[in-house]
C-alpha cells in the first residue's frame, strides 16, 4: 500500500542553523512522483518540488536541498541557513501511475519547523 | 498569471445543511483535485477532476461529490453536514497528470 512517514512532528532550531526534514515513503509502483510543498500559516500549500523515481540525482535550489534514495526510500529536504522565514509546516507527498495518470497526491503528516531569531 | 482561487474563503454552515466549494484552476489547467484537512486526519484527497470527467476518488461518503465544467472550473459539494465535516478544503490545480501540483488558499468550513 501507498504511505508517506515523517516521523519528526515538530522540529526547533535556531537561525542560521541548517535543519533536515525527513521523508520515507511506501509504494507498489514502479514509476512515481515525489513532491515537498510548504503551508504557511496562511493555508496555502506552496509547491517546492517535484522528483519522479527515475531521477535520483540530488537538487539544489538556493538554501533548499533534497537527496533522493531509492534503496532506503528516503526523499529528505535540507534547509541550509534557516530564517525565520522558513517557519511553517513542511508537507511530503507521493503520486503513483500504475492506474494511469493521476494528480492525486497522498501526503505525509507534515513536520512543523519553527526557526526562532 | 493568476493563481488557483477557491470562493468562498470562510464559511460557517449548521448541521444538516449542505454546502457548496468553488475553486478556478490556473488558466490552461484541466486538472483540477480537491483535499480536506483536518488535524486529526491531516490531508485526504477527496477526488480529481480531469476535463470535466471524475478520474480518481478518495474514501469519503458518498454526501460528498463534486463536478468540473467545460471551462474547468469545479465545484465540490456536502450534503447532510455533520461536525466533522469542519476543515480546510483545498483545491488544487494541475496541468496534466502526475505534474506539478499548485493550491488554492482554501475554503474554511466550520460546521456547528
Amino acid at each position: 500500500a501507498q504511505k508517506v512517514t515523517q516521523a519528526q512532528t515538530e522540529i526547533s532550531v535556531v537561525e542560521k542553523e541548517d535543519v533536515t526534514l525527513d521523508c520515507v515513503y511506501e509504494t507498489r509502483d514502479t514509476t512515481y512522483y515525489l513532491f515537498w510543498y510548504k503551508q504557511p500559516p496562511s493555508g496555502e500549500l506552496v509547491f517546492l518540488i517535484r522528483r519522479n523515481s527515475f531521477d535520483e540525482q540530488n537538487e539544489i535550489s538556493g538554501r533548499y536541498s533534497w537527496n533522493f534514495q531509492k534503496s532506503t526510500s528516503s526523499f529528505n529536504f535540507t534547509i541550509t541557513a534557516s530564517q525565520v522565514v522558513d517557519s511553517a509546516v513542511y508537507f511530503c507527498a507521493l503520486s503513483e501511475t500504475y492506474g494511469g495518470a493521476t494528480n492525486k497526491l497522498i501526503f505525509g503528516t507534515g513536520t512543523l519547523l519553527a526557526v526562532q531569531p | 498569471k493568476a493563481g488557483v482561487t477557491q470562493t468562498p474563503r470562510y464559511l460557517i454552515k449548521t448541521r444538516g445543511q449542505q454546502v457548496t466549494l468553488s475553486c478556478s484552476p490556473i488558466s490552461g489547467h484541466r486538472s483540477v483535485s480537491w483535499y480536506q484537512q483536518t488535524p486529526g486526519q491531516g490531508l485526504q484527497f477527496l477526488f480529481e477532476y480531469f476535463s470535466e470527467t471524475q478520474r480518481n476518488k478518495g474514501n469519503f461518503p458518498g454526501r460528498f461529490s463534486g463536478r468540473q465544467f467545460s471551462n474547468s472550473r469545479s465545484e465540490m459539494n456536502v450534503s447532510t453536514l455533520e461536525l466533522g465535516d469542519s476543515a480546510l478544503y483545498l483545491c488544487a490545480s494541475s496541468l496534466m497528470g502526475n505534474t506539478e501540483a499548485f493550491f488554492g488558499q482554501g475554503t474554511r468550513l466550520t460546521v456547528v
